[in-house]
């Protein structure tokens, strides 16, 4: 089954420790996205990429670094100067560059992050 | 200024009643599109229906459809004959031509609805 899948599902991380979520899409798209989710709020783009070795900043990247070293991954790690990590990551791909206005973004199950 | 507002934080509705979560959103850009994604208690965002600036005629998808009114600015999306599995966070997000061309490529979100279906 095609699919994005997300690892892990829940992740616990001590204050000034660096944390890597995992993203993996076997749908073979070429964009993928990094979204933060907020209890009461709505997703924020944190880092996009669109091709292979090629990524940009969102909304809200401070404290979030990224890779995009094969098509079908892109880690997302979560550095201590990140303020307030705990949230919901969301990793979301889709088929094309973002250049057709109809192509929809297709969703993991997501990573809950906790900082202890 | 928020560009999509969901001014309903919560709604109750009885099973087998239509329900229109509302949507209202702010663009300068006269290509985008609006989309509806479910956001059941598991995590997921699952894509409903997707309604693009220039289509004449009103999406529908199966018991979703998107009442678009263009001058007002407003993609409400109506679920009729609701059912017990329809609880969940509703999100209506758009995508802007110009904002995907130059600037960040992803999807601009609501702060959601979440629905709740009473038997």
């Amino acid at each position: 089954d095609g699919g994005i899948t997300q690892s892990p599902k829940y992740l616990f991380r001590k204050e000034g420790q660096n944390v890597t979520l995992s993203c993996e899409q076997n749908l073979n798209h070429d964009a993928m996205y990094w979204y933060r989710q907020d209890p009461g709020q709505g997703l924020r783009l944190i880092y996009y990429s669109q091709i292979v070795n090629d990524f940009q900043k969102g909304d809200i990247a401070e404290g979030y670094s990224v890779s995009r070293e094969k098509k079908e991954s892109f880690p997302l790690t979560v550095t201590s100067a990140q303020k307030n990590p705990t949230a919901f990551y969301l990793c979301a791909s889709s088929r094309d560059r973002g250049l057709s206005l109809r192509t929809e973004a297709f969703f993991g199950q997501g990573t809950r992050l906790t900082v202890v | 200024a928020q560009k999509i507002t969901q001014t309903q934080p919560g709604m109750f509705v009885q099973e087998k009643e239509a329900v229109t979560l509302d949507c209202t959103y702010d663009t300068s850009d006269p290509s985008y599109g609006l989309f509806w994604y479910k956001q059941p208690s598991s995590g997921e965002m699952i894509f409903l229906i997707y309604q693009g600036s220039y289509d004449q005629q009103n999406a529908t998808e199966g018991r979703y459809s998107l009442n678009f009114q263009k001058a007002r600015k407003s993609a409400n999306l109506v679920i009729s004959a609701s059912q017990l599995g329809d609880s969940a966070m509703y999100f209506c997000a758009m995508r802007e031509l110009m904002y995907s061309g130059g600037g960040a490529d992803g999807l601009t979100f609501g702060k959601g609805t979440h629905l709740i279906i009473q038997p």
